[in-house]
């Protein structure tokens, strides 16, 4: 049973735009976070969000933790193409609970 | 300081034969986990150990057996390889991974690769 889904499950776009990724449930998750992995290695962590309602930045990256700790965005301003990876959100429910992935791909 | 290191990095099996994934973590942490990749399924947890001396079936055990050597060292086995196990495997770590403290960050090896004709 999955009980995070993400959407897109697959996103192409081109060097500049915005983009939001979306992870969702209907099961309530201690904390949420967001994982990034390229090709031939393994997902590396990039931000943990706790509070329902957090908003977490890191440079072109907002992350957003919904306010019944269900959900949770990524939006990526001005996308690169360093930003091309698999994205996995990970909600923390007594184990950690993978989503389903957005394959990101940015071209220049 | 190399993290969580897995071998090999790649496979290919006939079914049938059995084979056993190494994992070693050199981050003193007291969790380990064992996963599977497939295209639009996340990670897929297989098992874990969350302390030396204990191990405990994920989302997708059957098939497969673990070894939590030592501390460093756990171990997935496949006894009898089924195409239905071609993958790519993931062995992560995090310094505790139960309950409360399950939203600890989890460190990954780059994966195995496996083939399974």
């Amino acid at each position: 049973t999955q009980l995070l889904e993400q959407s897109p499950q697959f996103l192409s776009i081109q060097e500049g735009e915005n983009l939001t990724v979306y992870c969702n449930s209907s099961s309530v998750f201690s904390s949420l976070q967001w994982y990034r992995q390229e090709p031939g290695e393994g997902p590396v962590l990039l931000v943990t969000v706790v509070t329902g309602g957090e908003v977490k930045k890191l440079k072109r990256l907002t992350f957003q933790f919904g306010d019944a700790r269900k959900d949770s965005s990524l939006h990526i301003t001005a996308a690169q193409p360093g930003d091309t990876g698999l994205y996995l959100c990970a909600g923390a429910r007594g184990k950690l609970i993978f989503g389903t992935g957005t394959r990101l791909q940015v071209f220049p | 300081n190399a993290g969580v290191t897995q071998t090999p990095k790649f496979q290919v099996l006939k079914t049938g034969q059995s084979m056993t994934l190494q994992c070693a973590q050199d981050m003193n942490h007291n969790s380990m986990y064992w996963y599977r990749q497939d295209p639009g399924m996340g990670l897929r947890l297989i098992y874990y150990s969350a302390s030396e001396g204990t191990t405990d079936k994920g989302e997708v055990p059957n098939g497969y057996n673990v070894s939590r050597l030592n501390k460093r060292e756990f171990s997935l086995r496949l006894e009898s390889a089924a195409p239905s196990q071609t993958s790519v495997y993931f062995c992560a770590s995090s310094e505790l991974g139960q309950g409360v403290y399950s939203n600890q960050p989890q460190h990954f090896g780059d994966g195995t690769r496996l083939s399974i004709l």
